[in-house]
């Protein structure tokens, strides 16, 4: 079946641009979690949703980045006013449900933002 | 809290020799733990997971992992690398419970030489 898709795969904004980072989860899962990938680093985590619900944002860098997903299954990361530190890969993930187990998280293949 | 501690940030073998990439964690809960592989311009792979049950952990691709609790380490071993498993390896913690996200080491290249 499809996994977790991500678009774009590759963004260039010049500084201070506002750009929105697309993540289309697998069907039926009801987590969905941003990661930020520096060079060279694992992922970090940002912000996490079940269903429409924000339940964690406390990865979220600063008040610039801004995460949605209202109708419980797409869903968008804003980043307001670029700045060169936001050089990253995105990661989107997604899971089943939760609950108290170690479902596991599926990846999308990232979106690379370049603040230039 | 949580955090993990991957040793060595490359790793290099030859191909068919044995792959050994270390990993340990620091946990004050039962730890649930995951290794996943990473390929250039790629989301991640799950390879395998810990979740309590079995201490040895067989995965995709041939590799496998064993949880010492007293070690606290969860170390990936392969018995005959391959030039195909050339790639980031990213090793994970999580407490299990819902919502709750993944805790990353800083991950190791492991290269594979003809």
């Amino acid at each position: 079946g499809a996994g977790v898709s991500q678009s774009p795969r590759y963004k260039v904004a010049k500084r201070g641009q506002d750009v929105a980072l697309r993540c289309d989860p697998i069907s039926g899962h009801v987590s969905l979690f941003w990661y930020q990938q520096a060079l060279g680093q694992g992922p970090e985590f940002l912000t996490y949703f079940q269903n429409e619900a924000q339940l964690d944002k406390s990865g979220l860098p600063s008040d610039r980045f801004f995460a949605e997903r209202p109708e419980g299954s797409v869903s968008t990361l804003k980043i307001q006013r670029t700045q060169q530190e936001d050089s990253a890969v995105y990661l989107c993930a997604s899971r089943l449900e939760s609950g108290r187990r170690p479902y596991e998280q599926y990846f999308g293949p990232g979106t690379r933002l370049t603040v230039t | 809290a949580q955090s993990v501690t991957q040793l060595g940030s490359h790793v290099s073998v030859s191909e068919g020799a044995l792959v050994l990439l270390r990993c340990n964690y620091s946990s004050s809960v039962p730890p649930y733990l995951f290794w996943y592989v990473q390929y250039p311009n790629q989301g991640l792979q799950l390879l395998l997971k810990y979740t309590s049950a079995a201490t040895l952990v067989k995965g995709i691709n041939g590799f496998e992992a064993e949880f010492k609790k007293s070690e606290t380490s969860f170390h990936l071993t392969k018995p005959s690398a391959h030039m195909s498993d050339a790639a980031e390896y990213f090793c994970a913690v999580s407490d299990g419970q819902a919502g709750t996200a993944l805790i990353f080491g800083k991950g190791t290249t492991l290269s594979v030489s003809s």
